[in-house]
């Protein structure tokens, strides 16, 4: 496809249970960003991989959350026993290779637990 | 933590008035790149910015990089309705292998026709 496309666009959860949501990046690009989104907040860096390997994961902000990315394209985020605090919006972003490359946001996907 | 300040939260002008906002850095940055988000939309790359006192321009929008590189600055002249959104800006701190993009909380420019 032509951007970066993500699935689902919303999902509605609830307390406890678990998610993946998943992210197709701009084909050829090797570097893959996951963000999450609150209402008038600015993107929340969460992981950030290079190839198949996460590089930075620093973001992740406990261990409910885990990314994997194998082959070195799709990722898909993994989210264990939600947490209404985990409501938000789920973005990911890819650039064509190097660090300081721009970075192509897809739609999003919005996660509500409740 | 390394954190990106932004200043104002929210602006409203009349069409045509121009419209500044500030990004500052508790860190040297490696670079800084500014995003666009329309409402119900997704980030939009807009630019970015590397050197040191580097200024770019597009059309009627201003991109500014601090001597210091700890601060930015977005400037649009002549405000349109097309330029409604919330401006971003997000720094990249050090040379090392990281993507880590951390975002200030956005400025959110009203336009009144």
């Amino acid at each position: 496809g032509a951007g970066v496309s993500q699935t689902p666009s919303n999902k509605v959860t609830e307390k406890g249970k678990y998610v993946e949501l998943r992210c197709d990046p701009i084909s050829g690009h090797t570097a893959l960003y996951w963000y999450r989104q609150s209402l008038g907040q600015g993107p929340e860096f969460l992981i950030y991989f290079q190839g198949t390997g996460a590089a930075d994961d620093s973001g992740l902000p406990n261990d409910r959350f885990f990314a994997v990315r194998p082959e070195g394209s799709v990722s898909t985020l993994k989210i264990q026993r939600t947490e209404r605090g985990d409501s938000a919006v789920y973005l990911c972003a890819s650039s064509l290779d190097r660090v300081r490359a721009e970075q192509f946001f897809g739609p999003g996907t919005r996660l509500t637990v409740l | 933590g390394q954190q990106v300040m932004q200043i104002p939260q929210y602006q409203h002008v009349q069409e045509g008035e121009d419209f500044t906002t500030y990004c500052n850095s508790s860190t040297t940055l490696s670079n800084i790149q500014w995003y666009k988000q329309r409402p119900g939309g997704h980030p939009v790359f807009l630019i970015q910015l590397v050197k040191s006192g580097e200024v770019k321009k597009q059309k009627r929008l201003t991109f500014q990089f601090g001597e210091a590189k700890k601060n930015s600055s977005l400037h649009i002249t002549a405000t349109q309705t097309t330029d409604v959104g919330t401006y971003f800006c997000a720094g990249l701190r050090g040379s090392g292998n990281t993507g880590k993009l951390i975002f200030g909380q956005g400025t959110t420019l009203q336009v009144k026709p």
